[in-house]
């Protein structure tokens, strides 16, 4: 069990550019969450997935950001024509039951 | 976003001093958590309350559920540097259409006093 693992940890981009993060849960969690934090802020949740099936999306979520989980182990999270806002640590976390679940270490996005 | 009202803020500690923080909310959870998190990191889970009333105990660390299910609090006994971080509570809402999402304070920076 190698925990959460988020891929990049940090990523810097030009404002209007599409960047994607990438997320694998620990193996046999079927439960899968994304959220975003700012500096000084608590996490605030965007999506959840059970398997590949998302289930919540939160209004945060404006039609920029999508979140994919095709085979129900990965989790994919594109931001498209990203904005200054945008700009944030990105958290996934993942768990087998609703419990108290295991957070990444995020990636961080700073939008030029 | 919604979130929840923790205090204090920021707290300065020295090494073997008691610590308590404590967390409230206008809606009721069926589960609170309270998670640490270091610069950079994401935020590790240090105590999950299942039950109004409840009290959990986790080495150093001692967590109540309220009785009205609306607040929580958390102690340190006995500080020590490694006890530096920023602490965060949050409400699991489980019921209807939100499964696990969690509802965060801002968190209580902890630092050592110079």
């Amino acid at each position: 069990d190698t925990g959460v693992s988020q891929d990049p940890r940090h990523k810097i981009t030009k404002r209007g550019q599409n960047v994607t993060f990438r997320c694998d849960p620990i193996s046999e969690h079927n439960r899968l969450y994304w959220y975003r934090q700012t500096l000084g802020q608590g996490p605030e949740f965007l999506t959840y997935f059970q398997n590949e099936a998302q289930l919540e999306k939160s209004r945060l979520l404006s039609d920029r950001f999508s979140a994919e989980r095709p085979k129900g182990s990965f989790s994919t999270l594109e931001i498209q024509r990203t904005e200054q806002g945008d700009s944030a640590m990105y958290l996934c976390a993942s768990s087998l039951v609703v419990d108290g679940y295991t957070f990444g270490s995020g990636t961080r996005l700073t939008v030029v | 976003g919604q979130q929840l009202n923790q205090s204090p803020q920021s707290m300065f500690i020295q090494e073997g001093e008691d610590v308590s923080m404590n967390c409230t909310s206008s809606s009721i959870f069926n589960t609170w958590l309270w998670y640490k998190q270091d610069p950079g990191e994401g935020p590790v889970l240090l105590i999950a309350l299942y039950k109004a009333g409840e009290l959990t105990s986790n080495g150093r660390l001692t967590a109540q559920f309220g009785i009205t299910r609306k607040d929580s609090f958390l102690n340190i006994s006995a500080s020590i540097p490694s006890d530096v971080g920023i602490y965060f509570c949050a409400g699991m809402m489980n019921y209807g259409g939100s499964q696990g999402n969690l509802i965060f304070g801002k968190g209580t920076k902890l630092s050592v006093k110079p």
